[in-house]
C-alpha cells in the first residue's frame, strides 16, 4: 500500500511561515487528491485544502484561504503545504492524506509544527 | 458548510458487547446521481494518523475487520462495533465529502469498561 511521508517537526516563529512537504513512498502522482488535514493538541481533525496533482486543481478551506499554498512538484513526486502568518493557535500535527476524491486511504505520519516565541 | 455532529462525545462498552457510535449531517450527504452517501468513518490511536474504516456509508475498507460495519442514509449515520476488542479502543471521527469545505465530526472516544 501506498505510504506518504512528510517532512520533520518544526517550530516557527509567530508571524512566520512554514512548509511541510509530503511524498508517496514507491511515488509517483497518480489521479488521487491529497489534502492537507490539521490536528490541534487534543483537539479533532480540520481539513486544511487540497490538490489534485495530475492536474494541478487546488481548493482551500476558506477558514484557511489566503495563508496556505499547496502546491506539487512533478518532478520529485512530492506535496508541499506552506502556511503563512502563523499564531499560536496553529501549533498543531498537519497531515498529509490521499484519496480517490476528499476521502482519505493513506495518511503521513503526521508533522508537528510548534508556533512559539 | 455542512456541520458533522457525533453522539456520543464519549463512550464505554464492555469486551465483547457492541460499540454504537451516531453521526448527524446538517444537511444530505446523499448524491441522488449515484445514491451514494458520502460519509467516512475513521479510527485514530493514540499518536498516530486516522485510518479508514468505512466509506460510503457502508463499505468496509479493505483490511478492516468485519465487526466494524457503517449505516444510514441522508442525514444520519451509525457506526457499529458488533463485538469490542481491546485493539478498538480509540477516537472515532465521521466525515462528509458531499461538499466542499469537507468537514469531521468532533470525535468520539471509545474506552473499555
Amino acid at each position: 500500500q501506498v505510504q506518504l511521508v512528510q517532512s520533520g517537526a518544526e517550530v516557527k516563529k509567530p508571524g512566520s511561515s512554514v512548509n511541510v512537504s509530503c511524498k508517496p513512498s514507491g511515488g509517483t502522482f497518480s489521479s488521487y487528491a491529497i489534502s492537507w488535514v490539521r490536528q490541534a493538541p487534543g483537539q479533532g481533525l480540520e481539513w486544511m485544502g487540497g490538490i489534485i496533482p495530475i492536474i494541478g486543481t487546488t481548493i482551500y478551506a476558506q477558514k484557511f484561504q489566503g495563508r496556505v499554498k499547496i502546491s506539487t512538484n512533478e518532478s520529485t513526486s512530492t506535496t508541499y503545504m506552506e502556511l503563512s502568518s502563523l499564531r499560536s493557535e496553529d501549533t498543531a500535527v498537519f497531515y498529509c492524506a490521499r484519496g480517490p476524491g476528499w476521502f482519505f486511504v493513506n495518511w503521513g505520519q503526521g508533522t508537528l509544527v510548534t508556533v512559539s516565541s | 458548510d455542512i456541520v458533522m455532529t457525533q453522539s456520543p462525545d464519549s463512550l464505554a462498552v464492555s469486551l465483547g458487547e457492541r460499540a454504537t457510535i451516531n453521526c448527524k449531517s446538517s444537511q444530505s450527504v446523499l448524491y441522488s446521481s449515484n445514491n451514494k452517501n458520502s460519509l467516512a468513518w475513521y479510527q485514530q490511536k493514540t499518536g498516530q494518523p486516522p485510518k479508514l474504516l468505512i466509506y460510503s456509508a457502508s463499505t468496509r475498507e479493505s483490511g478492516v475487520p468485519d465487526r466494524f460495519s457503517g449505516s444510514g442514509s441522508g442525514t444520519d449515520f451509525t457506526l457499529t462495533i458488533s463485538s469490542l476488542q481491546a485493539e478498538d479502543v480509540a477516537v472515532y471521527y465521521c466525515q462528509q465529502y458531499y461538499s466542499t469545505p469537507n468537514s469531521f465530526g468532533q470525535g468520539t472516544k471509545l474506552e473499555i469498561k
